[in-house]
């Protein structure tokens, strides 16, 4: 039964700390996304990782990092530097062919910064 | 710099009727672009795509079209269902150089359909 999985589906932190939301997929996919999630504002790009060992910033990556050291998971780490954590985080993934990319999205993680 | 617009926060139709759902793009360089249905607290839901050498695709109840002079995009739902409320996106996408199998959402309009 393939899939994305994001864990844990709520989370809270406290300010100053660091948070990584997980986000793991079985479609054998190449690309992998985050995007953050808030209300009026659609959804906005992270960070993304077309091959293993390899990613981009996308719009809005400061205050966040991530790693891809295997093709199936992509973390997302939410550092204190990042001055308003809370929202919904959407993690995805693609396989890019040709000009066609349908991603595929996680069922998404809600921070709350307490 | 909003490259993906849907200018309508909201949209209210009756069941039966038809919903058009419509978006914007600026960036030229686009040439792919996709509908995703969004319920509360989920992720998105791929809906529909279209590509830039056609101007409509069709599945079901759900049609997309693209006006790329114009650079524009509508969604139709007919007949449109209570079960269809949900928020709308579009994306865009672009074949080649940095920005290759990135999408860019629009803002997501909330359709509600009444019974």
């Amino acid at each position: 039964d393939g899939g994305i999985t994001q864990s844990p589906k709520y989370l809270f932190r406290k300010e100053g700390q660091n948070v990584t939301l997980s986000c793991e997929q079985n479609l054998n996919h190449d690309a992998m996304y985050w995007y953050r999630q808030d209300p009026g504002q659609g959804l906005r790009l992270i960070y993304y990782s077309q091959i293993v060992n390899d990613f981009q910033k996308g719009d809005i990556a400061e205050g966040y990092s991530v790693s891809r050291e295997k093709k199936e998971s992509f973390p997302l780490t939410v550092t204190s530097a990042q001055k308003n954590p809370t929202a919904f985080y959407l993690c995805a993934s693609s396989m890019p062919k040709g000009y066609r990319t349908e991603a595929f999205f996680g069922q998404g993680t809600r921070l709350t910064v307490v | 710099d909003q490259q993906v617009k849907q200018n309508s926060p909201s949209l209210s139709v009756q069941e039966g009727r038809i919903s058009i759902l419509n978006c914007d793009y600026t960036n030229s360089m686009f040439d792919y672009f996709l509908w995703y249905k969004k319920y509360p607290a989920e992720g998105p839901t791929f809906l529909i795509s279209i590509s830039s050498i056609k101007d409509k695709n069709e599945d079901g109840r759900f049609t997309v079209f693209l006006n790329k002079s114009a650079k524009h995009l509508s969604l139709h739902i007919v007949p449109s269902q209570p079960g269809d409320s949900a928020v709308y996106f579009c994306a865009a996408s672009a074949a080649g150089g940095t920005s290759y199998g990135k999408l860019t959402f629009g803002q997501g309009t909330i359709l509600t359909v009444h019974p």
